[in-house]
């Protein structure tokens, strides 16, 4: 499984745009990029998932570049609700087969107001 | 549609009983994972079920068990509790097609005093 490496915090204001970065060098050709958010004492929630160039869907935007060896997730005018645990995993493709997501530690990020 | 749902949501065990929980996917869902997370260790996988069989285990002793009923609901069961297996238990559903976002519920917080 790829590991990935995210920074351990970020602070932003209210209204910014927040672009968290992972880096996952040794992904594999069949791997996909995923990133949940986790609120305090709830379960993550599936954002977003690419496996090239940009995906954007209403609550978020994902750029990888072509070597594929880095993402970055992207939240467009952040809130305070935005207050969260974001986590980046590379999940491999396996069609109907099995396969666990495996957590690092994630991106604690604050909104200030 | 209903999302996961997990019981109970709260649970308090002397050390060397045994516990269970449950979680219903997502109608439709058909694998369903467990996982642990504490504070120290963070996300840790379980196991996973896909249609009344464990196809994938993580790293846990053997205190750590878990089935699936033919309607898709899982429980996970702990058995001879000890103090460090207080921690947040998360269940998660996914179709396996296609969209491999998995959908987590709000967990069960057991603690072991």
């Amino acid at each position: 499984l790829a590991k990935t490496t995210q920074p351990i915090s970020m602070d932003s204001y209210e209204g910014q745009e927040v672009n968290i970065t992972c880096s996952h060098n040794n992904i594999a050709t069949n791997d996909y990029i995923t990133w949940y958010q986790q609120f305090p004492s709830q379960g993550p929630r599936f954002i977003i998932q690419g496996y090239k160039t940009k995906v954007t869907n209403e609550v978020a935007s994902l750029f990888i570049p072509a070597d594929r060896k880095s993402s970055t997730l992207s939240l467009p005018r952040v809130s305070l609700s935005d207050t969260a645990v974001y986590y980046c995993l590379v999940v491999p493709y396996s069609g109907a087969g099995s396969y666990q997501l495996t957590f690092g530690k994630g991106t604690k990020l604050s909104v200030i107001p | 549609k209903a999302g996961v749902t997990q019981t109970p949501r709260y649970l308090i065990k002397t050390r060397g009983q045994q516990v269970t929980l449950s979680c219903s996917p997502i109608s439709g869902h058909r694998s369903v994972s467990w996982y642990q997370q504490t504070p120290g260790q963070g996300l840790q996988f379980l196991f996973e079920y896909f249609s009344e069989t464990q196809r994938n285990k993580g790293n846990f002793p053997g205190r750590f068990s878990g089935r699936q009923f033919s309607n898709s609901r899982s429980e996970m069961n702990v058995s001879t509790l000890e103090l460090g297996d207080s921690a947040l238990y998360l269940c998660a559903s996914s179709s396996v097609e296609g969209n491999y976002g998995y959908t987590f519920g709000s967990g069960t917080r057991l603690t072991v005093v």
